[in-house]
Protein backbone atom coordinates (compact mmCIF):
# COMPACT_ATOMS: atom_id res chain seq x y z
CA UNK A 1 0.00 0.00 0.00
CA UNK A 2 1.75 3.18 -0.87
CA UNK A 3 0.46 5.47 1.45
CA UNK A 4 1.37 9.13 0.92
CA UNK A 5 2.71 11.92 3.53
CA UNK A 6 2.13 15.52 3.12
CA UNK A 7 2.53 18.24 4.76
CA UNK A 8 -0.70 19.99 6.78
CA UNK A 9 -1.23 23.63 5.69
CA UNK A 10 0.87 25.46 4.10
CA UNK A 11 0.52 29.34 3.84
CA UNK A 12 0.94 32.25 1.26
CA UNK A 13 0.25 35.25 -0.19
CA UNK A 14 -1.69 36.56 -3.64
CA UNK A 15 0.95 36.14 -6.88
CA UNK A 16 3.06 33.35 -5.08
CA UNK A 17 4.09 30.12 -6.15
CA UNK A 18 3.17 27.65 -4.02
CA UNK A 19 4.85 24.15 -4.00
CA UNK A 20 3.07 21.15 -1.65
CA UNK A 21 5.51 18.63 -1.77
CA UNK A 22 4.23 14.70 -1.49
CA UNK A 23 5.61 11.57 -0.12
CA UNK A 24 5.22 8.52 -1.48
CA UNK A 25 8.15 5.84 -0.26
CA UNK A 26 6.34 2.64 -1.43
CA UNK A 27 4.97 3.88 -4.46
CA UNK A 28 4.43 0.77 -6.75
CA UNK A 29 6.01 0.66 -10.21
CA UNK A 30 2.70 1.26 -12.07
CA UNK A 31 1.32 3.37 -9.72
CA UNK A 32 0.21 7.33 -11.20
CA UNK A 33 0.62 9.81 -8.47
CA UNK A 34 -2.40 12.03 -8.84
CA UNK A 35 -3.48 15.46 -6.51
CA UNK A 36 -7.18 17.26 -6.21
CA UNK A 37 -8.40 20.15 -4.85
CA UNK A 38 -11.09 20.55 -2.35
CA UNK A 39 -13.58 23.58 -1.17
CA UNK A 40 -15.02 23.10 1.60
CA UNK A 41 -18.50 21.49 1.43
CA UNK A 42 -17.52 20.43 -2.30
CA UNK A 43 -16.32 17.18 -3.42
CA UNK A 44 -12.82 16.69 -4.57
CA UNK A 45 -11.89 18.09 -8.10
CA UNK A 46 -9.12 16.43 -9.96
CA UNK A 47 -5.64 18.91 -10.78
CA UNK A 48 -3.47 16.86 -12.60
CA UNK A 49 -1.51 13.35 -12.81
CA UNK A 50 1.76 12.00 -14.16
CA UNK A 51 3.78 9.30 -13.38
CA UNK A 52 7.54 10.84 -14.03
CA UNK A 53 9.47 13.85 -14.95
CA UNK A 54 7.36 16.75 -15.22
CA UNK A 55 3.39 17.32 -16.25
CA UNK A 56 2.04 20.85 -16.77
CA UNK A 57 -1.53 21.80 -17.33
CA UNK A 58 -3.21 25.21 -17.68
CA UNK A 59 -4.15 25.11 -13.69
CA UNK A 60 -0.73 23.88 -12.14
CA UNK A 61 2.71 21.57 -12.46
CA UNK A 62 3.74 18.52 -11.17
CA UNK A 63 7.22 17.32 -10.80
CA UNK A 64 8.60 13.93 -10.02
CA UNK A 65 11.90 13.11 -9.77
CA UNK A 66 13.99 9.86 -11.43
CA UNK A 67 12.97 7.41 -7.81
CA UNK A 68 9.17 8.84 -7.81
CA UNK A 69 9.19 8.49 -4.19
CA UNK A 70 7.87 12.09 -3.98
CA UNK A 71 6.37 14.69 -6.06
CA UNK A 72 5.62 18.16 -5.85
CA UNK A 73 2.21 20.27 -6.79
CA UNK A 74 3.28 23.32 -8.14
CA UNK A 75 0.79 26.17 -8.08
CA UNK A 76 1.95 29.49 -9.97
CA UNK A 77 0.74 33.19 -8.95
CA UNK A 78 -2.07 31.85 -6.56
CA UNK A 79 -5.01 33.88 -5.94
CA UNK A 80 -7.55 33.86 -2.51
CA UNK A 81 -9.43 31.51 -4.57
CA UNK A 82 -6.78 28.63 -4.33
CA UNK A 83 -7.43 28.29 -0.75
CA UNK A 84 -7.99 25.02 -0.79
CA UNK A 85 -7.32 21.43 0.91
CA UNK A 86 -4.96 19.29 -1.74
CA UNK A 87 -4.76 15.71 -1.65
CA UNK A 88 -2.04 13.25 -3.18
CA UNK A 89 -2.77 10.12 -3.75
CA UNK A 90 -1.51 7.03 -5.35
CA UNK A 91 -4.22 4.67 -7.15
CA UNK A 92 -4.02 1.58 -4.61
CA UNK A 93 -4.46 -1.05 -6.51
CA UNK A 94 -6.05 -4.26 -4.47
CA UNK A 95 -6.64 -8.00 -5.97
CA UNK A 96 -6.69 -5.99 -9.34
CA UNK A 97 -9.29 -3.07 -8.35
CA UNK A 98 -7.50 0.24 -8.67
CA UNK A 99 -9.13 2.29 -5.63
CA UNK A 100 -8.29 6.08 -5.22
CA UNK A 101 -6.87 6.16 -1.49
CA UNK A 102 -6.88 10.10 0.17
CA UNK A 103 -4.52 10.96 2.79
CA UNK A 104 -4.55 13.77 5.06
CA UNK A 105 -4.35 16.43 2.76
CA UNK A 106 -2.52 19.84 2.76
CA UNK A 107 -4.56 22.61 3.71
CA UNK A 108 -3.49 25.56 1.80
CA UNK A 109 -4.78 29.22 2.71
CA UNK A 110 -3.97 32.03 0.64
CA UNK A 111 -3.20 35.66 1.89
CA UNK A 112 -4.28 39.18 0.49
CA UNK B 1 -22.80 16.12 -19.95
CA UNK B 2 -24.13 16.57 -16.47
CA UNK B 3 -21.04 15.86 -13.78
CA UNK B 4 -22.02 13.27 -11.10
CA UNK B 5 -24.89 13.72 -9.09
CA UNK B 6 -25.32 12.94 -5.57
CA UNK B 7 -28.92 13.35 -3.57
CA UNK B 8 -30.04 14.87 -1.61
CA UNK B 9 -27.58 17.19 -0.35
CA UNK B 10 -28.48 17.56 2.85
CA UNK B 11 -30.03 14.79 5.12
CA UNK B 12 -31.37 14.82 8.58
CA UNK B 13 -32.46 11.63 10.08
CA UNK B 14 -32.74 10.56 13.82
CA UNK B 15 -31.24 7.75 15.59
CA UNK B 16 -32.40 4.55 14.76
CA UNK B 17 -33.87 5.63 10.84
CA UNK B 18 -32.72 4.65 8.18
CA UNK B 19 -30.57 7.18 5.46
CA UNK B 20 -30.48 6.31 1.72
CA UNK B 21 -27.98 8.01 -0.72
CA UNK B 22 -28.22 8.34 -3.76
CA UNK B 23 -25.13 8.45 -6.81
CA UNK B 24 -26.00 9.13 -10.31
CA UNK B 25 -22.52 8.49 -12.23
CA UNK B 26 -21.01 10.36 -15.39
CA UNK B 27 -22.95 9.28 -18.42
CA UNK B 28 -20.61 5.89 -19.89
CA UNK B 29 -19.24 5.58 -15.99
CA UNK B 30 -19.41 2.28 -14.96
CA UNK B 31 -17.25 2.40 -12.00
CA UNK B 32 -18.58 3.81 -8.30
CA UNK B 33 -17.11 4.86 -5.08
CA UNK B 34 -18.52 5.81 -2.35
CA UNK B 35 -16.23 7.34 0.70
CA UNK B 36 -17.13 9.32 4.05
CA UNK B 37 -15.66 12.35 5.06
CA UNK B 38 -15.53 13.42 9.03
CA UNK B 39 -14.98 16.68 9.76
CA UNK B 40 -11.29 18.40 9.16
CA UNK B 41 -10.62 14.82 7.76
CA UNK B 42 -9.72 13.67 4.31
CA UNK B 43 -11.94 10.96 2.11
CA UNK B 44 -12.14 7.59 3.72
CA UNK B 45 -12.86 4.80 1.27
CA UNK B 46 -15.88 2.86 2.13
CA UNK B 47 -16.56 0.60 -1.46
CA UNK B 48 -16.50 0.19 -4.79
CA UNK B 49 -18.82 -1.08 -7.29
CA UNK B 50 -19.16 -1.58 -10.84
CA UNK B 51 -22.78 -2.62 -12.16
CA UNK B 52 -24.61 -5.10 -10.32
CA UNK B 53 -21.53 -6.20 -8.38
CA UNK B 54 -19.55 -5.18 -5.68
CA UNK B 55 -16.07 -4.86 -6.43
CA UNK B 56 -14.27 -3.80 -3.01
CA UNK B 57 -16.41 -3.24 0.25
CA UNK B 58 -13.12 -3.23 2.79
CA UNK B 59 -13.67 0.44 3.66
CA UNK B 60 -17.50 -0.39 4.44
CA UNK B 61 -18.50 -1.06 8.12
CA UNK B 62 -19.87 -4.41 8.46
CA UNK B 63 -22.96 -3.77 9.76
CA UNK B 64 -25.48 -1.64 8.95
CA UNK B 65 -24.18 -0.03 5.63
CA UNK B 66 -24.62 -1.50 2.50
CA UNK B 67 -24.31 -0.35 -1.47
CA UNK B 68 -25.59 -1.11 -4.54
CA UNK B 69 -25.30 -0.08 -8.14
CA UNK B 70 -27.74 -1.94 -10.06
CA UNK B 71 -28.35 -2.11 -13.77
CA UNK B 72 -30.66 0.60 -13.71
CA UNK B 73 -30.76 3.68 -11.83
CA UNK B 74 -28.35 5.06 -9.26
CA UNK B 75 -26.01 3.12 -7.42
CA UNK B 76 -27.55 3.99 -3.35
CA UNK B 77 -25.52 4.08 0.22
CA UNK B 78 -28.02 2.64 2.88
CA UNK B 79 -27.19 3.00 6.08
CA UNK B 80 -30.24 1.41 8.58
CA UNK B 81 -30.59 2.46 11.85
CA UNK B 82 -28.55 5.69 11.69
CA UNK B 83 -26.35 6.77 14.80
CA UNK B 84 -24.65 9.83 15.73
CA UNK B 85 -21.33 8.68 14.66
CA UNK B 86 -22.46 8.57 11.08
CA UNK B 87 -23.03 11.77 10.60
CA UNK B 88 -20.54 12.80 7.89
CA UNK B 89 -20.16 13.90 3.93
CA UNK B 90 -20.45 11.12 2.17
CA UNK B 91 -19.10 11.60 -1.36
CA UNK B 92 -19.97 9.45 -4.50
CA UNK B 93 -17.29 9.47 -7.47
CA UNK B 94 -17.24 7.61 -10.77
CA UNK B 95 -14.95 7.04 -13.73
CA UNK B 96 -14.72 5.50 -16.90
CA UNK B 97 -12.77 2.48 -16.18
CA UNK B 98 -10.36 1.45 -12.99
CA UNK B 99 -7.17 1.42 -13.71
CA UNK B 100 -4.03 3.36 -13.16
CA UNK B 101 -4.60 6.90 -14.81
CA UNK B 102 -7.92 6.87 -14.53
CA UNK B 103 -10.12 10.50 -13.32
CA UNK B 104 -12.49 10.26 -10.74
CA UNK B 105 -14.64 12.79 -11.22
CA UNK B 106 -16.68 13.76 -7.47
CA UNK B 107 -20.38 14.79 -6.52
CA UNK B 108 -20.86 17.82 -4.48
CA UNK B 109 -22.06 15.30 -1.50
CA UNK B 110 -24.52 14.19 0.87
CA UNK B 111 -24.18 16.11 4.36
CA UNK B 112 -25.68 13.53 6.47
CA UNK B 113 -26.93 14.47 10.12
CA UNK B 114 -28.04 12.07 12.78
CA UNK B 115 -29.69 13.80 15.41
Amino acid sequence: LAKTTQPISMDSYEGQEVNITCSHNNIATNDYITWYQQFPSQGPRFIIQGYKTKVTNEVASLFIPADRKSSTLSLPRVSLSDTAVYYCLVVFASGGSYIPTFGRGTSLIVHP
Amino acid sequence: NAGVMQNPRHLVRRRGQEARLRCSPMKGHSHVYWYRQLPEEGLKFMVYLQKENIIDESGMPKERFSAEFPKEGPSILRIQQVVRGDSAAYFCASSPYSGQGAEAFFGQGTRLTVV
